[in-house]
């Protein structure tokens, strides 16, 4: 099993510009999420989706939009990137109910804003 | 969600044990004690998680104190492997609260 992937790994963006952040997982999970962590933070939710067809916004949502039409992708756009987005973003997945905070987290993607 | 406090950082000599404290004095009855570790430049790695009974893993060891406001992982055996920073995050589990507050997490050094 690959567990969680992220693509791409790493990416430079100009202030203005698109991008989409694809996170996939093969652990048949209902749940995913999208973090954020910044410099010296601590990570911070940006949306989540507890099922295929959902998402549901979290702690820090704005500039950003999600998509699961599949339950094994989760996908995180950027519509008009801003240098305040620059971050390592972090995808997790896990089961539901009980099991649902003992997250499977991916290895990030580093995105620059210039 | 309770709030935690965690030492900024810890040392550790290799083979010997590391004693990560937490402290989580307004935790609720319902609320889990979640810990989780981010070895440099990695994702997050669950490691263990306890309601009010000591819990054990193959990883690591949760000793939460009877009044529940403080709690401590235990490695038995750390390895320079174990260099990361570890988060104590205190959280429902399931139902319909999902959000992991991590803080900013204790890092621990484990020096040869």
């Amino acid at each position: 099993n690959a567990g969680v992937t992220q693509t791409p790994k790493f990416r430079v963006l100009k202030t203005g510009q698109s991008m989409t952040l694809l996170c996939a997982q093969d652990m048949n999970h209902e749940y995913m999420y999208w973090y954020r962590q910044d410099p010296g933070m601590g990570l911070r939710l940006i949306h989540y989706s507890v099922g295929e067809g959902t998402t549901a916004k979290g702690e820090v949502p704005d500039g950003y939009n999600v998509s699961r039409l599949k339950k094994q992708n989760f996908l995180l756009g950027l519509e008009s990137a801003a240098p305040s987005q620059t971050s390592v973003y972090f995808c997790a997945s896990s089961y539901r109910g009980l099991a649902a905070n003992e997250q499977f987290f991916g290895p990030g993607t580093r995105l620059t804003v210039l | 969600d309770a709030k935690t406090t965690q030492p900024t950082s810890m040392d550790c000599a290799e083979g010997r044990a590391a004693n990560l404290p937490c402290n989580h004095s307004t935790i609720s009855g319902n609320e889990y004690v979640y810990w989780y570790r981010q070895i440099h430049s990695q994702g997050p790695q669950y490691i263990i998680h306890g309601l009010k009974n000591n819990e054990t893993n193959e990883m690591a060891s949760l000793i939460i104190t009877e009044d529940r406001k403080s709690s401590t992982l235990i490695l038995p055996h750390a390895t320079l492997r174990d260099t990361a920073v570890y988060y104590c995050i205190i959280s429902y589990s399931g139902g319909s609260n999902y959000k992991l507050t991590f803080g900013k997490g204790t890092l621990l050094t484990v020096n040869p």
